[in-house]
């Protein structure tokens, strides 16, 4: 079963609209959660948190949202541009599991100039 | 600062032989992670290590021993290689086992024959 879903595998949007990538979680005790972005030949990168006592975190062009009821999160990028063109993985963990992270698959985000 | 640094980058093998994936970290950072990503997937945990001395299985360790040889090192050990174990490898490590960031190593590419 897997705990950390990201359903869509690619998604490809215009330069200078809005990027959304959504993530889905099942485990309950998670209550940390993050975001990377992977370049081809490159480990992850760390972008974003936020952390189950918040609904909203901002970082200029980046938000993300959660939502706990839903066990939702996602993460908006306003307005994208080519260079936001990788890989993005959410992650999830919990602190009484060793601090451990449980990944999505990952979404392809291309933006096209 | 080099952060996370893992060898080889590149490694071809035959079924059966073994093998020693480094990875070394200059952050004094307690804990250490080893992850594979298969294509189309997430990381999956193969081992931890939450402080120097500890080492715990993931969510895949089978096929696979690590050692934690001091603060800095952590080693992913194929004692058989199998086909199935043809993957990209990350090392991570993070500060300590809170929810915060981890920090990737580039990966090494194993191909299993």
């Amino acid at each position: 079963d897997q705990q950390v879903k990201q359903n869509s595998p690619s998604l490809s949007v215009q330069e200078g609209r809005i990027s959304i990538l959504n993530c889905d979680y099942t485990n309950s005790m998670f209550d940390y959660f993050l975001w990377y972005k992977k370049y081809p030949a490159e480990g992850p990168t760390f972008l974003i948190s936020i952390s189950s006592i918040k609904d909203k975190n901002e970082d200029g062009r980046f938000t993300v949202f959660l939502n706990k009821s839903a066990k939702h999160l996602s993460r908006h990028i306003v307005p994208s541009q080519p260079g936001d063109s990788a890989v993005y993985f959410c992650a999830a963990s919990d602190d009484t599991n060793a601090g451990k992270s449980t990944f999505g698959d990952g979404t392809t985000l291309t933006v096209k100039p | 600062n080099a952060g996370v640094t893992q060898t080889p980058k590149f490694q071809v093998l035959k079924t059966g032989q073994s093998m020693t994936l480094q990875c070394a970290q200059d952050m004094n950072h307690n804990s250490m992670y080893w992850y594979r990503q298969d294509p189309g997937m997430g990381l999956r945990l193969i081992y931890y290590s939450a402080s120097e001395g500890t080492t715990d299985k993931g969510e895949v360790p089978n096929g696979y021993n690590v050692s934690r040889l001091n603060k800095r090192e952590f080693s992913l050990r194929l004692e058989s290689a199998a086909p199935s174990q043809t993957s990209v490898y990350f090392c991570a490590s993070k500060p300590g086992q809170s929810t915060d960031t981890q920090y990737f190593g580039p990966g090494t590419r194993l191909t299993v024959l």
